[in-house]
């Protein structure tokens, strides 16, 4: 049980173009999901704390109008890179926290690449 | 602002081998402390945990136990498996922030016959 799937594992896109990571909780209802962000070698570094029917809250230092977050039920959150850049491709990694828990379930990760 | 620091890899054993990943911390206050450990393709696992000093978690023949004194958390297994292959990764949890998870930066183990 507490499976998480990320959707896309990998994408390629152009700069300038958008691109839409999907998250979803398949076996459980996770009002509160997180977004991480992950560079070769580096720690997971969170981006944002994702609410269902509420906007999302970013970390310091992430632009909230470039990785949009959009947690519209309570079994799926998005996250949309905006105008993507060679500077934005990453391996980025969502978790949904059950209710009433502390747990995180983390996805498979998607791994983006802008050229 | 709080921190996780683990020992860099890849870590290379045999079979059957001893095995210790380091990690330490530094955070206000008293964290809680995990082991999350990722497979070739899939998501992050929780591994075992720690909530208070001296506390050992444990799980899969995996130990770690909290060290306030020495702010260590290191993981241990007595024999490791060809199967332990993966990434390990060691966090803490705020104690005033009760959501966020704070990384270290992954240790790979390969273990071979």
């Amino acid at each position: 049980g507490a499976v998480v799937s990320q959707h896309p594992s990998w994408v390629i896109c152009k700069s300038g173009t958008s691109v839409k990571i999907e998250c979803r909780s398949l076996d459980f209802q996770a009002t509160t999901m997180f977004w991480y962000r992950q560079f070769p070698k580096q720690s997971l570094m969170l981006m944002a704390t994702s609410n269902e029917g509420s906007k999302a809250t970013y970390e310091q230092g992430v632009e909230k109008d470039k990785f949009l977050i959009n947690h519209a039920s309570l079994t799926l959150s998005t996250l949309t890179v905006t105008s993507a850049h060679p500077e934005d491709s990453s391996f980025y990694i969502c978790s949904a926290k059950l209710d009433l828990s502390y747990e995180q379930y983390f996805g498979p990760g998607t791994r983006l690449t802008v050229t | 602002g709080d921190s996780v620091t683990q020992m860099e890899g890849p870590v290379t054993l045999s079979e059957e081998a001893f095995l210790t990943i380091n990690c330490t911390y530094t955070a206000t206050g008293y964290p809680s402390l995990f082991w999350y450990v990722q497979y070739p393709g899939e998501g992050l696992q929780l591994l075992l945990k720690a909530t208070k000093a001296d506390d050992k978690g444990s799980n899969k023949g995996f130990e770690a136990t909290y060290r306030k004194e020495t702010t260590s958390f290191h993981l241990e297994k007595g024999s490791v498996q060809v199967s332990d292959s993966a990434v390990y990764f060691c966090a803490l949890r705020p104690r005033e922030v009760t959501d966020k998870l704070i990384f270290g930066t992954g240790t790979r183990l390969q273990v071979f016959p």
